[in-house]
């Protein structure tokens, strides 16, 4: 069974721009969570989908936003890129809303 | 909010030596997630404790909840240099209104020397 992909793994920016990331979960899976990882604040949670609908949301601004299509794949957005925003982008697929959460390898943005 | 602190912060041990890493939560856990990380990379799943006294084996890691579920260990016997990595313990705190959110502490960073 694949595991849950990342497009594209790395990412270079710069300031002001705007980025669109991908994520395709393990397959049956139908909730898709994203997390930002950086070495100052570690692994925070962006905001979870399940069947199109983000149930969920961390505490980042409006810039972050994503969405999940009927195939359960899903793309995150940051718009008006900041230094602040490079970091290890990771999502996670799960089959509901608790249980093992199985990660992606991560898209590396880099922000200049 | 929940808080997840783990220690030690980093560890570094002998080849064929045992260790023990701990992660404490300011509250109440509905679900303890332990994970593996390499540098820069993904996460990769070890674990889930649900039930206050749950243990759990796989290979040479064993992971246990304590009854009170505010306390969770991760121990792995006889240290390879494979187990080198950041391990990083997850908490669900919420239980079914969780929603995909996970919790996790700061990490601990262990280095197995040959």
């Amino acid at each position: 069974k694949a595991g849950v992909t990342q497009t594209p793994r790395y990412l270079i920016k710069t300031r002001g721009q705007q980025v669109t990331l991908s994520c395709s979960p393990i397959s049956g899976h139908r909730s898709v969570s994203w997390y930002q990882q950086t070495p100052g604040q570690g692994l925070q949670f962006l905001f979870e989908y399940f069947s199109e609908t983000q149930r969920n949301k961390g505490n980042f601004p409006g810039r972050f936003s994503g969405r999940q299509f009927s195939n359960s794949r899903s793309e995150m957005n940051v718009s008006t890129l900041e230094l602040g925003d490079s970091a290890l982008y990771l999502c996670a697929s799960s089959r509901g809303p608790i249980g093992e959460q199985f990660f992606g390898p991560g898209t590396r943005l880099t922000v200049l | 909010s929940q808080e997840l602190e783990q220690s030690p912060q980093s560890l570094i041990v002998q080849e064929g030596k045992n260790l023990t890493i701990n992660c404490t939560s300011s509250k109440t856990l509905y679900g303890l997630y332990w994970y593996k990380q390499k540098y820069g990379e993904g996460l990769i799943f070890l674990m889930m404790l649900q039930k206050g006294g749950e243990e759990k084996s796989h290979e040479k890691i064993t992971a246990k909840l304590d009854e009170k579920k505010q306390q969770s260990s991760l121990h792995i016997t006889a240290s390879q240099p494979s187990h080198a990595g950041i391990y990083l313990c997850g908490a669900d705190d919420a239980g079914g209104t969780s929603y995909g959110k996970l919790t996790f502490g700061q990490g601990t960073i262990l280095t197995v020397h040959p």
